[in-house]
């Protein structure tokens, strides 16, 4: 079966300061793994997604995610925050049969600091 | 490309009514689509995948007679919460997968529908 795990439920760090959201995944085959944004009262955006291609992924807005294996990670990176950034966000693993159902982390709130 | 449209935005009813939810992909079919409740500051519940032409699969716990999925064409599926109450007050979002593409591709979400019952 597969899990995931985000660590922080917050985070806040500085306008202009590197942001890191973490997020550890369980699975018992190899993973496709997605990150995606929410802003208050809409849908979700997709940020970047892994799907066994490269291990370091880029996706909108200037974020990336690695995945590394050895750790069961797949850390959300981004070099300088802005205050658009402020939002919540999810990791997401998708099962590996059937639907394909997605299993979602318990999300991360990203508070950004003037 | 891959927009979700979800409507209504917000709706407001009385305690017994029904209301209908609509998802719609409008640049791309969608065989599957999914159906989520969110809690106020929490994650996204799967309520019930609803597969075109079929039945709707509902997780568990989710009271298939409450929560009416209708999934009548490769680019509608509608929601129905039967006689509301206050407790089935929400935020619900649906997504869509294209029709064809790998079943690890991304999901496109709708905006979502903030449901209050008073």
């Amino acid at each position: 079966a597969q899990s995931v795990t985000q660590l922080d439920s917050h985070v806040s760090v500085s306008e202009g300061t590197p942001v890191l959201l973490r997020c550890n995944y369980s699975s018992s085959y190899s993973p496709s793994l997605f990150w995606y944004v929410q802003h208050p009262n809409k849908g979700l955006q997709l940020l970047l997604k892994y799907t066994s291609a490269a291990t370091l992924v880029k996706g909108i807005n200037g974020f990336e995610a690695e995945f590394k294996k050895s750790e069961t990670s797949f850390h959300l990176t981004k070099p300088s925050a802005h205050m658009s950034d402020a939002a919540e966000y999810f990791c997401v693993v998708s099962s590996t049969s059937g639907t394909y159902k997605y299993i979602f982390g318990t999300g991360t709130r990203l508070k950004v600091l003037a | 490309g891959a927009v979700v449209s979800q409507h209504p935005s917000r709706v407001i009813c009385k305690s017994g009514t029904s209301v209908k939810i609509e998802c719609r992909s409008l640049d791309f079919q969608a065989t599957t689509m999914f159906w989520y409740r969110q809690f106020p500051k929490q994650s996204l519940m799967l309520m019930a995948t609803s597969n075109e032409g079929s039945k709707a699969t509902y997780e568990q716990g989710v009271e298939k007679d409450k929560f009416l999925i209708n999934h009548a064409s490769l680019t509608l599926s509608t929601l129905t919460v039967t006689s509301a109450h206050p407790e089935d007050s929400s935020f619900y979002i649906c997504s869509a997968r294209k029709q064809g593409v790998l079943g690890n591709s991304p999901l496109h979400f709708g905006n979502g529908t903030r449901l209050t019952v008073t």
